[in-house]
């Protein structure tokens, strides 16, 4: 398997534009998660999915962050209109159901000008 | 609440030598896991290695160990023989094990580990 597949892997953009990350998640895990990393703020939990079902989106900052999940296959997380304190590391990392560890992307960093 | 502390925001260590990453934790629930991760300068997270709360014996993998005190609520990790490669972030997490759906992880905020040559 080509584990956790991110997209794309740096992103420059300028306030307000709309931004969309995408995420291919290991084949036959449930669970999919969004993640951001900060400097200030370490790794945050925004939402995870289990079979496509969003189970806890607490962590989404604002109603400017959203995802999807919209098969097993596939989710995005798009923040519309972008602000500079979004600029973050974006993870995105799938778990099986029976297993405990999860297996991270490689990561997006978004760099809001 | 659920906490993980890492008290050490950076540590060294000389190649080849033994070095402990240490890892605290507060949590309520009776069941739980905790793991480390690795986070190299190219950005990605590497999961290293897990311990149950039940587990009798202390998890390793490789030249990676966990020393799991329950009683004290620590779970520090110890890499021996340090190799350059071990310059990195390192993530202590815990998740709880039984709790149906709930697969949130609480994260410490990580330490900087440097091997020296």
């Amino acid at each position: 398997d080509a584990g956790v597949i991110q997209s794309p892997r740096h992103e420059v953009t300028e306030m307000g534009q709309e931004v969309t990350l995408r995420c291919k998640p290991i084949s036959g895990h449930d669970y999919l998660f969004w993640y951001r990393q900060t400097m200030m703020r370490g790794l945050e939990l925004l939402i995870y999915f289990n079979n496509n079902v969003p189970i806890d989106d607490s962590g989404m900052p604002e109603d400017r962050f959203s995802a999807k999940m919209p098969n097993a296959s596939f989710s995005t997380l798009k923040i519309q209109p972008s602000e500079p304190r979004d600029s973050a590391v974006y993870f995105c990392a799938s778990a099986a159901a029976g297993a405990n560890v999860l297996t991270f992307g490689a990561g997006s960093r978004l760099t809001v000008l | 609440a659920q906490k993980i502390t890492q008290t050490q925001p950076g540590m060294f260590v000389q190649e080849k030598e033994a070095v402990t990453l240490d890892c605290t934790y507060d949590t309520s629930d009776p069941s739980y896991g905790l793991f480390w991760y690795k986070q190299p300068s190219s950005g990605e997270m590497i999961f290293l290695i897990y311990q149950g709360s039940y587990d009798q014996q202390n998890a390793t993998e490789g030249r990676y160990s966990l020393n799991f005190q329950k009683a004290r609520k620590s779970a520090n990790l110890v890499i021996s023989a340090s190799q350059l490669g071990d310059s990195a972030m390192y993530f202590c997490a815990m998740s709880p094990t039984n709790a149906g759906n709930n697969r949130k992880l609480i994260w410490g905020l990580g330490t900087s580990l440097a091997v020296n040559p």
